[in-house]
C-alpha cells in the first residue's frame, strides 16, 4: 500500500506568490515523522521541514511551513514569498519508528516551475 | 567535512561489472540509509544500517546487490554483474539515532552501458 502520496506531478507558481504542496499519508501508528525534501535539477537532497506527530504546533522554517492536518493525514507543504531558485522536485515522506525501524518512506515528489 | 560524502559523484561502467558506491555519513550519525533514484522517479529504499544492529535489507532488488558498514561509519554498496537497469542515482544519508533530521549526500550517479 502506498504510505505517501503526492498527487500533484507538476504545478506552476509565479514569482512571489505562496504555493502549497498536497501530501496524503497512510499509517496506524501513533509516532511517525513527516519529513519534507528539496531536489534541485543537481540531484541533491536537501532537509527542508519535520512535523512529529506529537507536535501541536505547526512546523516552520523560514518561507516554508508544513499545514498538518492529523485527523485527514495530511501534511502539506507551503512555500511563502517563492523565488525562481525554488524551482525543483519536492518530496513528502515519512517515518514509522517501529521496532527501531527508522527508514523513510516517499512520495512520488511534485515538480515546482516558478515563473518570473 | 560536515556534510554525507559520496564517491564516486559518477561512474560509467560496461554491463556484468562490479562496481563499489561509497559513504562516509555525517561524523556521530549511527543510522545510515542507502536510497536509489531512477530518471525522474522517486526514492526506492534499498537498505539501513543502524548502530551494531542487524542492517534492514528488505529493499535491495536483487542478490547482486549488498552493502556493509564498517565500523559503524563508512558504509559501502556494492551491485555485482551490472545491468542496465541498475542506472540511477544511489543516494546515501545518515541522522542520529530518534534524529529528526536526515541529511543526504549529493549521490552517485551510475551509468551501465
Amino acid at each position: 500500500a502506498q504510505k505517501i502520496t503526492q498527487t500533484q506531478p507538476g504545478m506552476f507558481v509565479q514569482e512571489k506568490e505562496a504555493v502549497t504542496l498536497d501530501c496524503t499519508y497512510d499509517t496506524s501508528d501513533q509516532s511517525y515523522g513527516l519529513f519534507w525534501y528539496k531536489q534541485p535539477s543537481s540531484g541533491e537532497m536537501i532537509f527542508l521541514i519535520y512535523q512529529g506527530s506529537y507536535d501541536e504546533q505547526n512546523a516552520t522554517e523560514g518561507r516554508y511551513s508544513l499545514n498538518f492536518q492529523k485527523a485527514r493525514k495530511s501534511a502539506n507543504l507551503v512555500i511563502s514569498a517563492s523565488q525562481l531558485g525554488d524551482s525543483a522536485m519536492y518530496f513528502c515522506a515519512m517515518r514509522e519508528p517501529r521496532s527501531n525501524d527508522y527508514k523513510l518512506s516517499f512520495g512520488a515528489g511534485t515538480t515546482v516551475t516558478v515563473r518570473a | 567535512g560536515a556534510g554525507v560524502s559520496q564517491s564516486p559523484s559518477n561512474k560509467v561502467t560496461e554491463k556484468g561489472k562490479d562496481v563499489e558506491l561509497r559513504c562516509d555519513p555525517i561524523s556521530g550519525h549511527t543510522a545510515l540509509y542507502w536510497y536509489r533514484q531512477s530518471l525522474g522517479q522517486g526514492l526506492e529504499f534499498l537498505i539501513y544500517f543502524q548502530g551494531n544492529s542487524a542492517p534492514d535489507k528488505s529493499g535491495l532488488p536483487s542478490d547482486r546487490f549488498s552493502a556493509e558498514r564498517t565500523g559503524g561509519s563508512v558504509s559501502t554498496l556494492t551491485i555485482q554483474r551490472t545491468q542496465q537497469e541498475d542506472s540511477a542515482v544511489y543516494l546515501c544519508a545518515s541522522s542520529s539515532l530518534g534524529g529528526n533530521t536526515i541529511y543526504f549526500g549529493e549521490g552517485s550517479w551510475l551509468t551501465v552501458v
